[in-house]
């Protein structure tokens, strides 16, 4: 599993409330990814980093913020939550030659 | 716009058959092309993946089969077991900076 943790596993919100999501990696990787999933449309990325505080937008961007303050972790931001990012968030890393991609365990997100 | 479109959708195969998923591709950029496996409320593990120099790669019972010119790949499961079923996913990356994934297939292997 590359030594990737997501925090939390689970969590229910409501509309309009900021929610942050924490993936954490034990390994030292420099490229690090979030994806939100959904049925139907597979994996789409939401923001990625390839250091501290480097960071770039993915394809679905719209709505969310993310930090690198440290290499270890990374965090993703619903600024305000809205019932459309209902979903299953996934930290990803890739390897040093940046030719494998490892994927944390998921955040099932609610937000009502 | 999807950057790797994936068939089918879902994927019933008898134990022992050839379970096939097919995967094309727009951008002749892509230099990189992995198939991730998922199980229900685990994140995707990377199962086998391919680089455009080469049309084949074997690994068990796993085959990337890959047409430069059709913009096409494929992952051909041989001998499929019931262990296989899973959702399985192309994806496809430019200097491995970005993935773009495909929608999934849902495989059910029968006993």
């Amino acid at each position: 599993d590359a030594g990737i943790t997501q925090s939390p596993r689970h969590k229910v919100t409501e509309t309009g409330t900021p929610v942050t999501l924490r993936c954490h990696q034990t390994e030292n990787h420099r490229y690090m990814y979030w994806y939100r999933q959904d049925p139907g449309h597979g994996l789409r990325l939401i923001h990625y980093s390839y250091g501290v505080k480097d960071t770039d937008k993915g394809e679905v961007s719209d709505g969310y913020s993310v930090s690198r303050s440290k290499t270890e972790d990374f965090l993703l931001t619903l600024e305000s939550a809205t019932s459309s990012q209902t979903s299953v968030y996934f930290c990803a890393i890739t390897t040093s030659g940046r030719d494998e991609q490892y994927f944390g365990p998921g955040t099932r997100l609610t937000v009502t | 716009q999807q950057q790797v479109k994936q068939s089918p959708q879902s994927l019933i195969v008898q134990k022992g058959g050839i379970s096939i998923i097919n995967c094309a591709y727009e951008n002749t950029a892509f230099d990189y092309f992995p198939w991730y496996q998922q199980f229900p409320g685990k994140g995707p593990a990377l199962l086998i993946a391919i680089r455009p120099d080469v049309s084949e790669k074997k690994e068990g019972r796993f085959t990337i089969s890959f047409n430069k010119s059709a913009k096409q790949f494929s992952l051909h499961i041989m001998d499929s077991q019931p262990g296989d079923s899973a959702t399985y996913f192309c994806a496809a990356s430019n200097n491995f900076n970005k993935f773009y994934f495909g929608s999934g297939t849902k495989l059910n292997v029968k006993p």
